[in-house]
């Protein structure tokens, strides 16, 4: 079974301008979600998507926001990069298909962003 | 605050000998933990878990080991090997959320001496 794959794997962004990072997750999972790693706050849970829906939300500006399409492939947008917003933008995705205390969530190799 | 903490950032042990990762929680919502290694250049890898249900899981090298009225768990590994020299996250999920809305620890580095 394919990982989770997420793309593009490297970015270089400028300030003020706007990115937007996507996710495929391992088939037939349908739950996504997103994290930001940085050196200074550590991994940081950024939002979950369950059928298409947010179903969890981390404490991010509104700046950062997602989507989950059909397929359960999901994009994740910042706008108005900032200096800070420079980290690994992690996506996972989880089965849900057994109960709730075997979940695992599964990592992607991560996009690495750099905003200048 | 930092609701999931790894107060040791770096670990060194001999290989062949145990290696005690720790982590302490100040959440009494978490019921769910979850340890990851991650290896530089790459997304976290889950290794074991363990609900609030239970005190130990235990999966070949890797046993997890859960204090509820200490708030407090940790990682076992026996024996160590170079290969599981990488950095260690302690991860908690809030009640009933299962492996949703996880939260991170600061991550220890671990580092197996031959």
């Amino acid at each position: 079974k394919a990982g989770v794959t997420q793309t593009p794997r490297y970015l270089i962004k400028t300030r003020g301008q706007q990115v937007t990072l996507s996710c495929s997750p391992i088939s037939g999972h349908r739950s996504v979600s997103w994290y930001q790693q940085t050196p200074g706050q550590g991994l940081q849970f950024l939002f979950e998507y369950f059928s298409e829906t947010q179903r969890n939300k981390g404490n991010f500006p509104g700046r950062f926001s997602g989507r989950q399409f059909s397929n359960s492939r999901s994009e994740m947008n910042v706008s108005t990069l900032e200096l800070g917003d420079s980290a690994l933008y992690l996506c996972a995705s989880g089965s849900e298909t057994g109960p709730a205390d075997t979940d695992t969530q599964y990592f992607g190799p991560g996009t690495r962003l750099t905003v200048l | 605050d930092q609701q999931v903490k790894q107060n040791s950032p770096s670990l060194s042990v001999q290989e062949g000998r145990i290696s005690i990762l720790n982590c302490d929680y100040t959440n009494s919502m978490f019921d769910y933990f979850l340890w990851y290694k991650k290896y530089p250049a790459e997304g976290p890898t889950f290794l074991i878990s363990i609900s609030s249900i239970k005190d130990k899981n235990e999966d070949g090298r890797f046993t997890v080991f859960l204090n509820k009225s200490a708030k407090h768990l940790s990682l076992h590994i026996v024996p160590s090997q170079p290969g599981d020299s990488a950095v260690y996250f302690c991860a908690a999920s809030p009640l009933g959320k299962g492996a949703q809305k996880l939260v991170f620890g600061q991550g220890t580095r671990l580092t197996i001496n031959p």
